[in-house]
């Protein structure tokens, strides 16, 4: 089973604009991780957010974190062709260890 | 440098044949995790192990079979029972326990094509 569903599935916009995603996810958790993957990489961590937390930044990211509509955001800023990649949320709910992830959003910065 | 290793990169197998992948850290991390992913698709948890000798079935275990003898080492055996096997292969890592926060690690991936 996949928790999290990210929309939208592919986005595309023009380098300096911000990129949001978005994150849905079905039962209750600990923590929300969000992740990126260039094509035919490995995943790499981007920041964590834990269920008692409402927003946290890194740099050019910004994630929020609504538990009652267990929904998360993340938004880049000022976009680089560079962040071209796939996005993945990750969520886990402690009880098992299981770190579940959704479907991604692939992210196409435009020249 | 610290990191997850995990090997081949690419693999080709016939069917009816039985493929084992490996993953290596060197972190010293307790939790080791296997995810498959298929194109335009998540990441699926095929099995994951908290510690040594020890490892419990993810959401698509079947076809697949692990084991943990050693904490450094985590490889995914992909069995002709898969009927589906082509995809590409994901190890990670986490320090501790996963449920309280844990930061994944991952590997480069092992991409899998049945001929």
């Amino acid at each position: 089973s996949q928790q999290g569903e990210e929309d939208p599935q592919a986005l595309s916009i023009q380098e300096g604009e911000n990129a949001t995603m978005n994150c849905s996810y079905k039962t209750s958790i600990n923590n929300l991780q969000w992740y990126r993957q260039n094509s035919g990489r490995g995943l790499v961590h981007l920041i964590l957010i834990r269920s008692n937390e409402r927003e946290k930044h890194s740099g050019r990211l910004r994630v929020t974190l609504d538990t009652s509509k267990k929904s998360s955001s993340l938004l880049i800023t000022a976009s680089r062709a560079a962040d071209t990649a796939s996005y993945f949320c990750a969520t886990d709910a402690g009880r098992d260890d299981k770190i579940i992830f959704g479907k991604g959003t692939r992210l196409h910065i435009l020249p | 440098d610290g990191g997850i290793t995990q090997s081949p990169k690419y693999l080709f197998r016939k069917e009816g044949q039985n493929v084992t992948l490996s993953c290596e850290q060197n972190l010293n991390h307790d939790a080791m995790y296997w995810y498959r992913q298929d194109p335009g698709q998540g990441l699926r948890l095929i099995y994951y192990s908290q510690i040594v000798n020890d490892f419990q079935k993810g959401d698509i275990a079947e076809g697949y079979s692990v084991s943990r003898e050693k904490k450094e080492s985590f490889p995914l055996t992909v069995t002709s029972a898969q009927k589906n096997p082509t995809a590409f292969y994901l190890c990670a890592s986490t320090q501790g326990l996963a449920g309280v926060g844990g930061e994944l690690f991952f590997g480069e991936g092992s991409r899998l094509t049945v001929l």
